[in-house]
């Protein structure tokens, strides 16, 4: 697609159950993030997929929280049981190719519009 | 691990005045730095960036960064502010040992007054 697309746009939930939040990059970026933004605060480093690589799940805030990518594409973000705290804007982003990786790219994230989440 | 520490979370200026946004990151490795902007109800855009090469970066909308590796900075400014500048600024690092994922400082918000 044109740009980095989420959805849902927006998620009005329970305290307690599931959500499944989507990301679908742009085509053939090959790197994927997803960050959290509670309100009127600044983004908190999630997850990151690059490539076949394992992923880096070093700022999932518990294990409540998980995502999955199939391939170098789709993403879903999974939260478990959820709780007010999770109540925020989950925002996705891809980029070509991580700099250094391979040298080919400058490292811009272009970011989707969000998923905002609020729980009851 | 890298992070970002960004001075100041609201920052109000006169239209026309120089705006000074401040950054300072933390890397084990050299960085590569970004300024991203997100205005009101929209999402987050590339500002300026910088990699290799000329430590004095110019983005859009007339903004500008100075790496200095000695002072673990990159500032932003803006000789001359304008009204539709109101935004909220990110300063990110990419780069550090273990990965390349992108870290973002806690943001700064750019009021404009007439």
């Amino acid at each position: 697609g044109a740009g980095v697309s989420q959805s849902p746009s927006n998620k009005v939930t329970e305290k307690g159950k599931d959500v499944e939040l989507r990301c679908d990059p742009i085509s053939g970026h090959t790197a994927l993030y997803w960050y959290r933004q509670r309100l009127g605060q600044g983004l908190e480093f999630l997850i990151y997929f690059q490539g076949n690589s394992a992923p880096d799940k070093s700022g999932l805030p518990s294990d409540r929280f998980s995502a999955e990518r199939t391939g170098e594409s789709v993403s879903t973000l999974t939260i478990q049981r959820t709780q007010q705290e999770d109540s925020a804007v989950y925002l996705c982003a891809s980029s070509l190719d991580s700099v250094g990786w391979t040298g080919a790219d400058t490292g811009e994230l272009f970011f989707g519009e969000g998923s905002r989440l609020t729980v009851l | 691990a890298q992070s970002v520490t960004q001075l100041g979370s609201h920052v109000s200026v006169s239209e026309g005045a120089l705006v000074l946004l401040r950054c300072n990151y933390s890397s084990s490795v050299p960085p590569y730095l970004f300024w991203y902007v997100q205005y009101p109800n929209q999402g987050l855009q590339l500002l300026l960036k910088y990699t290799t090469g000329a430590t004095l970066v110019k983005g859009i909308n007339g903004f500008e960064a100075e790496f200095k590796k000695s002072e673990t900075s990159f500032h932003l400014t803006k000789p001359s502010a304008h009204m539709s500048d109101a935004a909220e600024y990110f300063c990110a690092v990419m780069r550090g040992t273990g990965g390349f994922k992108t870290i973002f400082g806690a943001g700064t918000r750019l009021f404009v007054k007439a």
